[in-house]
């Protein structure tokens, strides 16, 4: 079952936080997280497994509530290479072999 | 890199032709992936492929068929191509084997229009 995003857009300022979530109806195995710019492919970000740690990535990071079956995106002192569509994707039980993903938020940071 | 090429990059074809793309990989991975993108709709799995001749439907299967004959190559068919079918369409492998549980490497897409 796609996982549901949210916001479905948001609009920085250059420096500002933003924080993307990302919650599913089952229970979850793991959540990928991937950014695409317009035209290009997705690009991995992350991923978070049941059980693990939050994950950071420069001043990108995130977290995994099992229990909520919920994650959350979190981008700190946005910078203008931030921009673009961001992608949660989940696996509900180990060994389903597949990725569903989320319908993308919108990222757009202004100078 | 992880060694992914899709072809063909553009496609243009008629209401009722098949039309098949390809996937290939120079890795070996086990686990590889077709999406197709679409506005609003995100990426959604059509089809995947955990070994040679082992496949499974993804959430929109329909009016799609794949095949995998060598680890190398995975082949997503449109038997008779609608215009419902018109997408970006994504193929992926999973880079450390492991299945859904480790990265996904996408490949730059494959922009295919159905008039």
């Amino acid at each position: 079952q796609q996982p549901v995003q949210s916001p479905q857009a948001v609009i920085l300022r250059e420096g500002e936080d933003a924080v993307i979530n990302c919650s599913s109806s089952k229970a979850l195995y793991s959540v990928h997280w991937y950014r695409q710019k317009h035209g290009e492919a997705p690009v991995f970000l992350m991923i978070l497994l049941k059980g693990g740690e939050q994950k950071g990535h420069e001043k990108i990071s995130a977290s995994f509530n099992e229990k909520k079956q919920q994650s959350s995106l979190y981008l700190t002192a946005s910078q203008l290479s931030y921009s673009g569509t961001y992608f949660c994707g989940t696996e509900e039980n180990v060994g389903d072999d597949k990725i569903i993903f989320g319908k993308g938020t919108r990222l757009h940071i202004l100078p | 890199d992880a060694g992914i090429t899709q072809s063909p990059r553009h496609k243009v074809t008629e209401t009722g032709t098949p039309v098949t793309l390809r996937c290939h990989q120079t890795e070996n991975h086990r686990y590889m992936y077709w999406y197709r993108q679409d506005p609003g709709h995100g990426l959604r799995l059509i089809h995947y492929s955990y070994g040679v001749k082992d496949t499974d439907k993804g959430e929109v299967s329909d009016g799609y068929s794949v095949s995998r004959s060598k680890t190398e190559d995975f082949l997503l068919t449109l038997e008779s191509a609608t215009s419902s079918q018109t997408s970006v369409y994504f193929c992926a492998i999973s880079v450390l084997g492991q299945g859904p549980s480790s990265p996904l490497h996408f490949g730059n897409g494959t922009r295919l229009t159905v008039t």
